[in-house]
C-alpha cells in the first residue's frame, strides 16, 4: 500500500485565499484524522472522520476552516479565507478498526506545509 | 485536561549508547499510549503502542514502558546509531477513538 497521501506537498498563499487540502487514506481504513502542527502549539486534532461520518468537529479553530469526506478514499480541509496564523503543517492520518474498535494505530500522511503571506 | 509532558527536548548522545526518553501525563485514565518518530519535513512514524493493560512493548532495540499510576512512559533506545536522529513524540489517547493528545517531542541527535 502506498500510505496516507497528501497534497499538496507545500502551498504558499496570499491571506484571503481558499485553500483546500487534500488526503487519501489507507485502503481498508475507516478512520481519518486531520492534525496540524506549530511549532507552538505541536500537533493538534482538527477533526476526524468514522466511515466518512465527521465525528468530532471540536478541534476546528474557526468557521473559516472545513472538512469533508465525500467518500472512503478521499478528504479535504478547506480554510476559506486563508490569515497567516494558519501558517502550520497540516497532517492527515488513518487507522483501521477491528469489529468496528479504532485500533488504535494511527499511519501519518507527510503533511502539507502550508504558508500564508 | 490531559497535559503531556517530554522531558528533555533535546539529546545529543554519541554513537552507541544506551539512552532513555521521558513522557508523563496528567490524566491516568488512558485508553492506549504511543511512541512515534518523525524526521525533518517528515510525517509521523509509529514506533510503538502500548495498551492501558500492558507494561511494556518492545520492536528490535527499542523498549517502552507504561506506568499509568504514576503517569508516567519511558521510551529505552539500545546502542543507538546516527539513523536514531529524529524528533520523538508521545501521544496519549483517552479512549475517544484515538483522539490523542501529543506532547511536544524530544529531538534526538545521535553523533558519529
Amino acid at each position: 500500500d502506498a500510505g496516507v497521501i497528501q497534497s499538496p506537498r507545500h502551498e504558499v498563499t496570499e491571506m484571503g485565499q481558499e485553500v483546500t487540502l487534500r488526503c487519501k487514506p489507507i485502503s481498508g481504513h475507516d478512520y481519518l484524522f486531520w492534525y496540524r502542527q506549530t511549532m507552538m502549539r505541536g500537533l493538534e486534532l482538527l477533526i476526524y472522520f468514522n466511515n466518512n461520518v465527521p465525528i468530532d468537529d471540536s478541534g476546528m479553530p474557526e468557521d473559516r476552516f472545513s472538512a469533508k469526506m465525500p467518500n472512503a478514499s478521499f478528504s479535504t480541509l478547506k480554510i476559506q479565507p486563508s490569515e497567516p496564523r494558519d501558517s502550520a503543517v497540516y497532517f492527515c492520518a488513518s487507522t483501521p478498526s477491528t469489529g468496528g474498535i479504532n485500533t488504535g494505530e494511527l499511519f501519518f500522511g507527510e503533511g502539507s506545509r502550508l504558508t500564508v503571506l | 485536561k490531559q497535559e503531556v509532558t517530554q522531558i528533555p527536548a533535546a539529546l545529543s548522545v554519541p554513537e552507541g549508547e544506551n539512552l532513555v526518553l521521558n513522557c508523563s501525563f496528567t490524566d491516568s485514565a488512558i485508553y492506549n499510549l504511543q511512541w512515534f518518530r518523525q524526521d525533518p519535513g517528515k510525517g509521523l512514524t509509529s514506533l510503538l503502542l502500548i495498551q492501558s493493560s500492558q507494561r511494556e512493548q518492545t520492536s528490535g532495540r527499542l523498549n517502552a514502558s507504561l506506568d499509568k499510576s504514576s503517569g508516567r512512559s519511558t521510551l529505552y533506545i539500545a546502542a543507538s546509531q546516527p539513523g536514531d536522529s529524529a524528533t520523538y513524540l508521545c501521544a496519549v489517547d483517552t479512549g475517544t477513538a484515538s483522539k490523542l493528545t501529543f506532547g511536544t517531542g524530544t529531538r534526538l541527535q545521535v553523533t558519529l
